[in-house]
């Protein structure tokens, strides 16, 4: 099923530390997945993908790792700086076209 | 190098009334999709149109709403007789293509408000 919440979980880190956002996915027919950001009155801006052939994903200062076996997807964000802060969402795609977004996560950067 | 270009970001309805909100999609893209968003909640999947056509409209409502991406011209969501229950924000999304490693790229939306 798709993931609903009406209160997203908060990941709090500090500037400079490496964040960690986990997803867990719905349906083993998806074979492409993608992160989003969203910042406060935005659309999503595209952070990076992977297929499901891939366990991990490296981009600028960022790496999506994939664990199929388990459907969990996460994002890891190396010194996470305040311009990280934003709502973070996994989307995959189990039905050809339309992406399935997950209920998203909130990450708060401490100066 | 204009991305996914949405109008009105922002648009204010009475009951009764419609709503048209435009996408224009990045330029190459030919494939354009339409997402709702509730307050803290993921988008949800409308409609995915190519020019002229509408290739799956599973997401979209029977009643009052429908859309098209004519040959010119952006796509339109169209909501006829608004409810309270319309209000949120809308999305567009294009892409050049489909499957694997042709990500959308979302506009900033229409943030629709029913009186």
């Amino acid at each position: 099923g798709e993931s609903v919440g009406l209160h997203l979980p908060t990941l709090s880190v500090q500037e400079g530390d490496n964040s960690i956002i986990n997803c867990a996915y719905s349906n083993s027919a998806s074979d492409y997945f993608i992160w989003y950001k969203q910042e406060s009155g935005k659309g999503p801006q595209f952070i990076i993908d992977i297929r499901s052939n891939m366990d991990k994903r490296q981009g600028q200062r960022v790496t999506v790792l994939l664990n199929k076996t388990v459907k969990h997807l996460s994002l890891q964000i190396a010194a996470t700086q305040p311009g990280d802060s934003a709502v973070y969402f996994c989307a995959e795609n189990p039905y050809g076209n339309k992406l399935v977004f997950g209920a998203g996560t909130i990450l708060r950067v401490k100066s | 190098n204009a991305g996914v270009m949405q109008n009105p970001r922002h648009l204010v309805r009475r009951r009764g009334q419609e709503a048209r909100l435009r996408c224009s999609p990045m330029k190459g893209h030919s494939h354009v999709y339409w997402y709702r968003q509730l307050p803290e909640e993921g988008l949800k999947f409308m409609v995915y149109l190519q020019k002229e056509n509408i290739i799956d409209e599973s997401g979209m409502p029977k009643e009052r709403f429908s859309a098209e991406f004519p040959k010119e011209g952006p796509s339109i969501l169209r909501i006829q007789q608004v409810v309270r229950g319309d209000s949120a924000a809308y999305f567009c999304a294009s892409s050049s293509g489909t499957g694997v490693n042709q990500p959308q790229h979302f506009g900033d939306g229409t943030r629709l408000s029913i009186l």
